[in-house]
């Protein structure tokens, strides 16, 4: 069966660490891999995109690995604050899925002082 | 990025009632938008795809007769829970989806949610 899983438990970290979070995708072929960060009580908002032929992406404090040949993602969140303190959604969409995006579960992370 | 807003941001309704949920475009002219609903802990799982004008496209095992949506223009999309049930009580979100020119790949905008809790 298909799936998409990231770690379940929260993830706590100090405060100018660098957090590391995984998605693993069983039994899809992912045309790009999606990042996005959600609140609690609030919609989904958008972080980064990487496609089937990158290795990394980059953004600010924020870099993105996508091995096919593992099928895993990392995020990784360099110099963390609190403010980075929120849950972490992947979400891919298959090839030949039409412009369905599938979600993982999310990894709350907790930025701590 | 693009601005999506829904109505209401939460509701209480009784048992038995229909819910309206809107979702708005603010500032792009949206074609196909995306309702999902949310559990508690739970990721986010896609209920159906609205196009504009057309019929919309439910995900198997979602009750097209029990969750309406209308996608009348390019800016509103709505969906209404009819017949609401305790087990209804979810995290509504929309989505809509920018096709970036000349790009293969898409990036959605979601609207900030509804809390539909049903007595």
């Amino acid at each position: 069966s298909q799936k998409i899983e990231q770690n379940s438990e929260a993830l706590n970290i100090q405060e100018g660490k660098t957090a590391t979070l995984t998605c693993n995708y069983t039994n899809y072929s992912p045309a790009y891999l999606q990042w996005y960060r959600q609140d609690p009580g609030r919609g989904p908002v958008f972080l980064l995109l990487i496609r089937e032929n990158e290795k990394e992406k980059r953004k600010e404090r924020l870099k993105v690995t996508f091995d096919t040949t593992l099928k895993q993602s990392l995020f990784h969140i360099t110099a963390s604050q609190p403010a980075d303190s929120a849950t972490y959604l992947c979400a891919l969409r298959d090839t030949g899925g039409g412009n369905k995006l599938t979600f993982g579960t999310g990894t709350q992370l907790k930025v701590e002082l | 990025g693009a601005v999506v807003s829904q109505h209401p941001s939460r509701v209480i309704c009784k048992s038995g009632t229909s819910v309206k949920i809107e979702c708005r475009s603010l500032d792009f002219q949206a074609t196909t938008m995306f309702w999902y609903r949310q559990f508690p802990k739970q990721s986010l799982m896609l209920m159906a795809t609205s196009n504009e004008g057309s019929k919309a496209t439910y995900e198997q095992g979602v009750e097209k007769d029990k969750f309406l949506i209308n996608h009348a223009s390019l800016t509103l999309s709505t969906l209404t829970v009819t017949s609401a049930h305790p087990e209804d009580s979810s995290f509504y979100i929309c989505s809509l989806q920018v096709l970036r020119t000349g790009s293969t790949s898409d990036t959605q905008y979601f609207g900030p949610g509804t809390r539909l809790t049903v007595l």
